[in-house]
This record gives C-alpha cells, structure tokens and sequence, in this order.
C-alpha cells in the first residue's frame, strides 16, 4: 500500500535534548512537508522541501531542522532551541503538478518531560 | 495577502441533521480550494477540492461551490453520520505559489 509512515507515534523530549521525528513516503512524490499542529491553531507549515538535497523554511522554522537525502525521507528533529515543542506534528507530500494535493501521514505526538 | 477564514467550532449535531461549515477566503490570482478532514488522532486527508470558480466539489455526501462573488467555498452534507465526527479544515492554493494556507479548523460533533 502506498502512503507515508511516520513514527514514533509518541515520542517525549527531556530538557536540552534533541529529538527527530521520521517521516517515509512510497508515493514517488517530489514535494514533502512539516507541520505543526497546535489546538486552535490550525496548521504551521515548518518547513518544505520540493525536491532532494533542497528545502526551504515556512512560517515557524526556528527550533527545527529538517535533511532530504532521499526522496522518500524527510526528518524534522527538534532542537533544544525549541522552547515549546509540545504539538502533534504532521508530515505530508504531494507531486508536483498543478493541484498539489497533500497527502498526510497519521502524525507524532511529542510531548516534553 | 492569502488567507481563509472558517467558522469557529465547535459544531454540535444530532444525526441526520443539516451541515453546513463556512469558509471565506482572501487571495490574489485564482486559488484553487479545498476541504481536508481529520479524524480524531489521524492526519489529515483530502475530502473535495474546487479549482476554479463555480465548480462544485464533493465527495461522500459533503459538497462545497467555489463561488468567487462572495469568496466563499462553504461545506454542507444534507444529513450528518456520528462517523462525520472530526475536525475539517478549509484551505487554498494561491495561484502564484504551491503552498497551501490553511483555516483554523471546525470541529464537528455528531450525536446520535
């Protein structure tokens, strides 16, 4: 079946850690996403990244980094320069073309010990 | 600039009721736009989606007419399911960009 994985499903963070979260897809697509999902909030895009070895910040990209060294993999660790990273966060891509249709991952929540 | 604007949830229905969840829009160009659900401890996942103005969407009993008068793309189901249960976001495409912005979400709840 094709679709994205991500994991851990849970994940918790100590102070001064770093934590990455993965993020897999089997759908051939170019272009993957992060987000971060907060109650009330909506979606934050964090980063993107439209195709391999490049990617790009969006509206909350601080505390965060991201790598693309394959196409099907897109990790986003959370630094420790990230005070509160307490959120369920949201992994998806698209194609390229001209309806950008996102498809999403299941998410992973991450909470702070 | 690029922005949506839902109604603020959460919603509360009893089943076999009428839905309808408003979205407004701002945007430069010609959006495309679109309405995803997420149910409860999942991603989100694409329900219908509208590129240009007077196409309907729909998809399993919801639909949404992108209507460029009022800037508007609102959701309705004629008669809601307890499965309905979820929280649906509405979002667009700007013409000029590929990044989707995005509403803040409306709960809806379905009460048998």
């Amino acid at each position: 079946d094709g679709g994205i994985t991500q994991s851990p499903k849970y994940l918790f963070r100590k102070e001064g850690q770093n934590v990455t979260l993965s993020c897999e897809q089997n759908l051939n697509h170019d272009a993957m996403y992060w987000y971060r999902q907060d109650p009330g909030q909506g979606l934050r895009l964090i980063y993107y990244s439209q195709i391999v070895n490049d990617f790009q910040k969006g509206d909350i990209a601080e505390g965060y980094s991201v790598s693309r060294e394959k196409k099907e993999s897109f990790p986003l660790t959370v630094t420790s320069a990230q005070k509160n990273p307490t959120a369920f966060y949201l992994c998806a891509s698209s194609l390229q073309g001209a309806e950008n249709i996102q498809y999403f991952g299941a998410g992973t929540r991450l909470s702070v010990l | 600039g690029n922005s949506v604007t839902q109604m603020e949830g959460p919603v509360t229905l009893s089943e076999e009721a009428f839905l309808t969840i408003n979205c407004t829009y701002t945007a430069t160009g010609y959006p495309s736009l679109f309405w995803y659900v997420q149910y409860p401890g999942e991603g989100l996942q694409l329900l219908l989606k509208a590129t240009k103005a007077d196409d309907k969407g729909s998809n399993k009993g919801f639909e949404a007419t992108y209507r460029k008068e009022t800037t508007s793309f609102h959701l309705e189901k004629g008669s809601v399911q307890v499965s309905d249960s979820a929280v649906y976001f509405c979002a667009l495409m700007p013409g000029n960009n590929r990044k989707l912005i995005w509403g803040l979400g409306t709960s809806l709840a379905v009460n048998p």
